[in-house]
């Protein structure tokens, strides 16, 4: 049973313009979640989180947005810029210190 | 500042041998570690996590075992390897008490 889905493999966009990638989850105990980029064969880079308690968190150019009642959250990257071109990962935890709880991941390609 | 190490980088085995990938992290005390594998075409999958010395917890039964001989020391360990367990394996870290896991580079092992 796969907790949190990231339904889209793959996502193709403009430079200058803004990406969306969308996460969904099943489990409602999650109360913290996290954003993670990944170039090839490197380790995830931590990019941005969201307590449960808000629905809404902006860093520079990235913004998740997390709707609970659809369990649902969402990245987004403004502008896109042909450097965020890498795997985007979310994750999820019910328990400040445990394990996460990865999608598979989404392919953000940005073309000049 | 913190700094996770792994090592080694790549590695190429045979099936039926032994393997022990090290992870090490530096600037820190007590933190959760934590054993990730990524399998080709596949999201990042947790083999195992330990909140102190000689403390694991095992996520996934396979012929794979983690050790904690020291604080800031996590082993990744097989008797005899199967083709299966070729993958990229990434090891992260947490504070104490914090969500955020940081990753190291990874080891990519090939069986063959």
């Amino acid at each position: 049973d796969q907790q949190v889905k990231q339904n889209s493999p793959s996502l193709s966009v403009q430079e200058g313009r803004i990406s969306i990638l969308n996460c969904d989850y099943t489990n409602s105990m999650f109360d913290y979640f996290l954003w993670y980029k990944k170039y090839p064969a490197e380790g995830p880079t931590f990019l941005i989180s969201i307590s449960s308690i808000k629905d809404k968190n902006e860093d520079g150019r990235f913004t998740v947005f997390l709707n609970k009642s659809a369990k649902h959250l969402s990245l987004h990257i403004v502008p896109s810029q042909p450097g965020d071109s890498a795997v985007y990962f979310c994750a999820a935890t019910n328990q400040a210190g445990t394990a996460l709880i990865f999608g598979k991941g989404t392919t953000l390609s940005v073309s000049s | 500042s913190q700094t996770i190490h792994q090592w080694p980088a790549t590695l190429v085995q045979p099936v039926g041998s032994p393997l022990s990938l090290e992870c090490t992290v530096e600037g820190t005390s007590n933190p959760n570690l934590y054993w990730y594998r990524q399998a080709a075409g596949r999201g990042l999958q947790l083999l195992f996590y330990s909140v102190g010395i000689g403390q694991i917890s095992s996520e996934v039964p396979q012929n794979l075992s983690a050790s904690r001989p020291q604080d800031r020391q996590f082993i990744l360990s097989s008797k005899k390897l199967l083709l299966s367990d070729s993958g990229f394996y990434l090891c992260a870290w947490t504070p104490v008490g914090g969500a955020e896991q940081y990753f190291g580079p990874g080891t990519r092992l090939t069986v063959t």
